[in-house]
């Protein structure tokens, strides 16, 4: 156990519907960072938040938004699903400064169908 | 534009043997760099990192090389054992801690029995 905790752990949804996947940070850890991997594209960054304030965006479709509540979890909604954002979603988080990494979590599988 | 690079898909390695795992990168602002490690259904763990002042670290089996220069990075495993078959992600960051970890889109390694 990481200490990240990612639900679900997988999704099963239709084209056009709208899901939320959820992440609980480790223990002390301020800042969340999304990731999706596709087939063959790596681990591709999408947004991150640090102690609830939006901090960096990568390559997030408008069709995707997060947020980091207080409790510092934080919840990534897809909206307008399409076949191709079925992937897997990987929260991070990190400790408030200091090097080592990130700890993920164990991800969300989505399927589109 | 991908700042991270590994260029090998996949890998095959007998066991016992040293198994070499390349990553190149393009952005010479990058002063961090670490491997992950990823088994199916898992998310990515830490397993090696190093800094740009250094040219070498060293834990256990795994050793990771930097060589700024040629902005080249490998990661060594001696000897290999069935256990390190999985996917290795090289990763980078830069001087600001708060920016993100950049990934490459990983090498998948065979050790063979």
């Amino acid at each position: 156990d990481s200490g990240v905790t990612q639900t679900p752990k997988h999704l099963i949804t239709a084209t056009g519907q709208r899901v939320t996947l959820r992440c609980s940070p480790r223990s002390g850890d301020l800042s969340v960072y999304w990731y999706q991997q596709s087939l063959d594209q790596g681990l591709q960054f999408l947004i991150q938040y640090y102690n609830g304030e939006e901090r960096a965006k990568g390559n997030i479709l408008e069709r995707f938004s997060a947020q980091q509540f207080p409790d510092l979890h934080s919840e990534l909604n897809l909206s307008s699903l399409e076949l191709g954002d079925s992937a897997l979603y990987f929260c991070a988080s990190s400790p408030p400064a200091g090097r080592g990494g990130y700890t993920f979590g164990s991800g969300t599988r989505l399927t589109v169908v | 534009d991908q700042q991270v690079k590994q260029n090998s898909p996949s890998l095959s390695v007998q066991e016992g043997r040293i198994s070499i795992l390349n990553c190149d990168y393009t952005n010479s602002m990058f002063d961090y760099f670490l491997w992950y490690k990823k088994y199916p259904a898992e998310g990515p763990t830490f397993l090696i990192s190093i800094s740009s002042i250094k040219d070498k670290n060293e834990d256990g089996r795994f050793t990771v090389f930097l060589n700024k220069s040629a902005k080249h990075l490998s990661l060594h495993i001696v000897p290999s054992q069935p256990g390190d078959s999985a996917v290795y992600f090289c990763a980078a960051e830069r001087m600001n801690r708060d920016d993100k970890i950049i990934f490459g889109k990983g090498t998948r390694l065979h050790i063979l029995p």
